[in-house]
């Protein structure tokens, strides 16, 4: 079946520096793919999409790019702030109502 | 602001208690969603409104009873809970395909 597969953290950094969070993906079809954010006490909020091969999805400075060669989706951001500090999702969406999740990568930024 | 509202906020209930999660939503949007969250975890898919029809039932126990009264409204209905099933329970919606908009939870506590 169809999974996410993001990298492990938590992740943690100084304030301004670089974040990559990896993510790959398996789906049968033309999957959408979307990176959703998690604060602290707050529901899910959509980051970013990318619905077709190539496409970049950008918000907020966060990047991502859909690579179906390599089946990735990986989110970059160049300066980190702390208000960063949160869970990531990576996301995909191949039809229908079910969108399939990572298991979530926590990020600390330290001031 | 999130546009999907849910109420409350925080709830604690006694495993005899009956109880209702509400999500209410003005985005027009005709699909949706709860989701259960545990600590740490993604959410997980419980039930899936379409057009005020169930349209997915994720093999939830029938403790937890969905109802959308209108494209507007969606209701979880709590009965007989156990510890376990104390959570981050989220409302989300959208429209076709487009990305999850999702509330900001209730944080379920059994006693």
């Amino acid at each position: 079946g169809d999974s996410v597969t993001q990298m492990e953290g938590p992740v943690t950094l100084s304030e301004e520096a670089f974040l990559t969070i990896n993510c790959t993906y398996t789906a049968t079809g033309y999957p959408s793919l979307f990176w959703y954010v998690q604060y602290p006490g707050e529901g899910l909020q959509l980051l970013l999409k990318a619905t077709k091969a190539d496409d970049k999805g950008s918000n907020k400075g966060f990047e991502a790019t859909y690579r179906k060669e390599t089946t990735s989706f990986h989110l970059e951001k160049g300066s980190v702030q702390v208000s960063d500090s949160a869970v990531y999702f990576c996301a995909l969406v191949t039809g229908g109502f079910k969108t399939i999740f990572g298991a979530g990568t926590r990020l600390f930024v330290k001031a | 602001d999130t546009e999907v509202t849910q109420t409350p906020k925080h709830l604690v209930m006694g495993m005899t208690n009956k109880k209702s999660l509400k999500c209410e939503q003005h985005m027009g949007h005709r699909a949706m969603y709860w989701y259960k969250q545990k600590a740490k975890k993604p959410p997980e898919l419980m039930f899936v409104y379409s057009y005020e029809k169930l349209s997915i039932n994720e093999s939830v126990p029938s403790r937890f009873s969905p109802e959308c009264p209108n494209s507007s409204l969606l209701n979880l209905h709590l009965h007989a809970l156990q510890p376990e099933d104390s959570a981050l329970y989220l409302c989300a919606s959208s429209q076709g395909l487009s990305p999850l908009h999702f509330g900001n939870g209730t944080r379920l506590t059994v006693t």
